[in-house]
């Protein structure tokens, strides 16, 4: 979407840490998120943060979220190759909280 | 756990032919999306709903339309079917019991539209 950007590729090798980036418009959002989409398939919620917080960790991923600059990042540590995927940030906008998304970020492990 | 539901799968129609999409949210859910995702694209907001009534609207062709039914199941409704309506359409429910705790929609595995 227009109002989410991201950096559209990512190649990585196994075993390294990829860092996805994602700058928002929308500093009214309460949270922000990140959706993982394997080829041919429906969005899998990966993580969210509150947009009061600076940083979540969830195992291997962790959420930085830096509100002054309206900037997200996705860490993965141990990079696998089931991690290749499309990985999309998105916000929540409105009382709805509908969800604009970023055009997603194309992660391609090597071995 | 029970998951969010949508039918068909796929779906192959001509243009200027009419399509049905049915959506069956997580029970207790009450709130529910849907969204387009062109080839290549990101998904796009089209309608949702909140307690059978439509709570907002996106990028939604005037040939579309949708409704949610008194068991909280919603349906997109969409004639005049054109070749660029070729995508897949997800279905997201949220339900109260994550207000506050990430209002996280939870999507469904889509509906692969291909308009010939």
């Amino acid at each position: 979407g227009e109002d989410v950007e991201q950096s559209l590729f990512l190649s990585v090798r196994e075993g390294d840490s990829s860092v996805i980036n994602c700058t928002y418009t929308d500093s009214s959002s309460t949270y922000l998120y990140w959706y993982k989409q394997e080829p041919g398939a429906g969005l899998q919620l990966l993580t969210y943060i509150f947009s009061n917080m600076d940083m979540k960790q969830d195992q291997r991923l962790t959420v930085l979220l830096n509100k002054k600059d309206k900037h997200l990042s996705l860490r993965i540590a141990d990079t696998q190759t089931g991690d290749s995927a499309i990985y999309f940030c998105a916000e929540s906008i409105g009382g709805d909280y509908k969800l604009s998304f970023g055009a997603g970020t194309t992660v391609t492990v090597r071995a | 756990a029970a998951g969010v539901i949508q039918s068909p799968r796929h779906l192959i129609k001509e243009k200027r032919e009419t399509a049905t999409l049915k959506c069956y949210p997580i029970p207790r859910h009450d709130t529910v999306y849907w969204y387009q995702q062109g080839p290549g694209q990101d998904p796009q907001f089209l309608i949702s709903f909140y307690e059978k009534m439509q709570s907002d609207k996106g990028s939604i062709p005037d040939r579309f339309s949708a409704q949610q039914f008194s068991d909280y199941h919603s349906e997109l409704n969409m004639s005049s079917l054109e070749l660029g309506d070729s995508a897949l359409y997800f279905c997201a429910s949220r339900g109260r019991a994550t207000s506050g705790r990430g209002d996280t929609q939870y999507f469904g595995p889509g509906t692969r539209l291909t308009v010939l």
